[in-house]
C-alpha cells in the first residue's frame, strides 16, 4: 500500500525552539510537498523537491531518496509558525495526483 | 494575480439538494486539482484536469460527483444528490506542467455542510 507517514501528529514548542517534522514514503516518488495549512484553513505550499534541501526563510526541507524520507525544520519558531504541517508525494509513474500525510498539527507558545 | 478563486466559500444545503462548487484557476495554470478534506481522511485528490482534460478521476467518490472543465479559466464539482456524509472542506488548486509539475496553488475552500 502506498502510504504517507508523518511524526509527530502533534507538537508543541516554546517561542525560539528548533522544530523537526519527519515524513516517510513507502514506495519511488518524483517528487514531495511540504505544505502549511493555518487555523483559517487555508493551504500554502512551502516546498516542492525531489532531492537534496531547499530552504526558505526560517524554514528548510530536506529529502533522502534513498531512505524515502523527508524532514521539515523551523529555526527560532514563532506562534505565527502554529499550523498543520502537510506532507504530500507524487509516486513515480502517476498522472499527477499527491498523496497525503495527515498532517503535524505544530503549536508554538510565547 | 488574484490567486486560485472558489465559490462559494461556504455552503449549508439539504440532503438531497444539488451542489455546485467553482473553481477558477490561476491564469496560465494548465492543471487544476480537485481535494477533499475531512477530519477522518484527511486530504484526498477527487480528480485533476490537464488542458481542461480528466486525466484522474479515480477519486471521485461515486456517480453523485461529478466536474467539469468547459475552459481553462473555469471549473466546476457538481454533487447530486447531495448526502450528510459529503460534508467536508473542497479545495481547488492549480499548477503548470511542462513535462513536469510544478507547485500547487490552492484556493481558499469551500466549507460545505449537508444538513
Amino acid at each position: 500500500k502506498n502510504e504517507v507517514e508523518q511524526s509527530p501528529q502533534n507538537l508543541t514548542a516554546q517561542e525560539g525552539e528548533f522544530i523537526t517534522i519527519n515524513c516517510s514514503y513507502s514506495v519511488g516518488i518524483s517528487a514531495l510537498h511540504w505544505l502549511q495549512q493555518h487555523p483559517g484553513g487555508g493551504i500554502v505550499s512551502l516546498f516542492m523537491l525531489s532531492s537534496g534541501k531547499k530552504k526558505h526563510g526560517r524554514l528548510i526541507a530536506t529529502i533522502n531518496i534513498q531512505e524515502k524520507h523527508s524532514s521539515l525544520h523551523i529555526t527560532a519558531s514563532h506562534p505565527r509558525d502554529s499550523a498543520v504541517y502537510i506532507c504530500a508525494v507524487r509516486w513515480e509513474g502517476s498522472q499527477g495526483n499527491l498523496i497525503f500525510g495527515k498532517g503535524t498539527k505544530l503549536s508554538v507558545k510565547p | 494575480d488574484a490567486g486560485v478563486i472558489q465559490s462559494p466559500r461556504h455552503e449549508v444545503t439539504e440532503m438531497g439538494q444539488e451542489v455546485t462548487l467553482r473553481c477558477k484557476p490561476i491564469s496560465g495554470h494548465n492543471s487544476l486539482f480537485w481535494y477533499r478534506q475531512t477530519m477522518m481522511r484527511g486530504l484526498e485528490l477527487l480528480i485533476y484536469f490537464n488542458n481542461n482534460v480528466p486525466i484522474d478521476d479515480s477519486g471521485m467518490p461515486e456517480d453523485r460527483f461529478s466536474a467539469k472543465m468547459p475552459n481553462a479559466s473555469f471549473s466546476t464539482l457538481k454533487i447530486q444528490p447531495s448526502e450528510p456524509r459529503d460534508s467536508a472542506v473542497y479545495f481547488c488548486a492549480s499548477s503548470l506542467y511542462r513535462g513536469r509539475f510544478y507547485e500547487q496553488y490552492f484556493g481558499p475552500g469551500t466549507r460545505l455542510t449537508v444538513t
